[in-house]
């Protein structure tokens, strides 16, 4: 069965110090990696995927992710955090055997302070 | 509009009664998936839409859930005899395909608290 775990509730940093928030997943076949964020009051945002490639993953606002195949991992990555990247970030996979829905994490909170 | 609405944006109700709410998604996805975000939790998926091909409903919770979608527009997901426990965020999502690759759009969701 497919399954993600963020092992975080919550990640605090400092703003303009790097942030890492974690991710680790189980699939039975290629996975599809998404990070999403989501704001007080509001729908999820995509930031980024992972479908192939060059385990190095860019997306939106500075934010990247590394995929790691034997650590099975995809934690994103900010190098200097901004107090506005406050807010609940979701790790999600798709199994690459099957179709439909997303798998997700439980949301880590981030709180990035001044 | 560009993005996925969803109405009503809060709905407040007494346990019992039924409700319905409705997701429009972006102009062109044929893919369309309601999930529910309890406070403090992530998502579960209760249902997906892809074209006219029957809808994967393995995720609703109980007979009470059910939802339709109309060709690749509208969707409404209805909620019989409300309980507590339904009280939740209910979130919409569409994609341009079922394509693995492709990411899903999300509405704002609907707030629902039943009394």
């Amino acid at each position: 069965a497919q399954s993600v775990a963020q092992p975080e509730d919550q990640v605090n940093v400092a703003e303009g110090n790097p942030l890492t928030v974690k991710c680790t997943y189980s699939v039975s076949g290629n996975p599809y990696l998404f990070w999403y964020v989501q704001y007080p009051n509001r729908g999820l945002q995509f930031l980024l995927k992972y479908i192939t490639g060059d385990n190095l993953v860019k997306g939106s606002y500075g934010f990247e992710a590394e995929f790691n195949k034997s650590q099975t991992s995809f934690h994103l990555k900010k190098p200097s955090a901004l107090v506005s990247d406050s807010a609940l970030y979701f790790c999600a996979v798709r199994d690459g055997g099957s179709q439909g829905n997303l798998i997700f994490g439980k949301g880590t909170k981030l709180s990035v302070k001044p | 509009g560009a993005g996925v609405s969803q109405s009503p944006s809060n709905k407040v109700t007494e346990k019992g009664k039924d409700v319905e709410l409705r997701c429009d998604p972006i102009s062109g996805h044929t893919a369309l998936y309601w999930y529910r975000q309890r406070l403090g939790q992530g998502l579960e998926f209760l249902i997906y839409f892809q074209g006219n091909s029957a809808p994967d409903k393995s995720g609703l919770p109980s007979d009470r859930f059910s939802a339709e979608r109309t060709g690749e527009s509208v969707s409404t997901l209805t909620i019989q005899r409300t309980q507590q426990e339904d009280s939740a965020v209910y979130l919409c999502a569409s994609s341009l395909g079922q394509g693995l690759n492709q990411p899903q759009h999300f509405g704002d969701g609907t707030r629902l608290s039943i009394l």
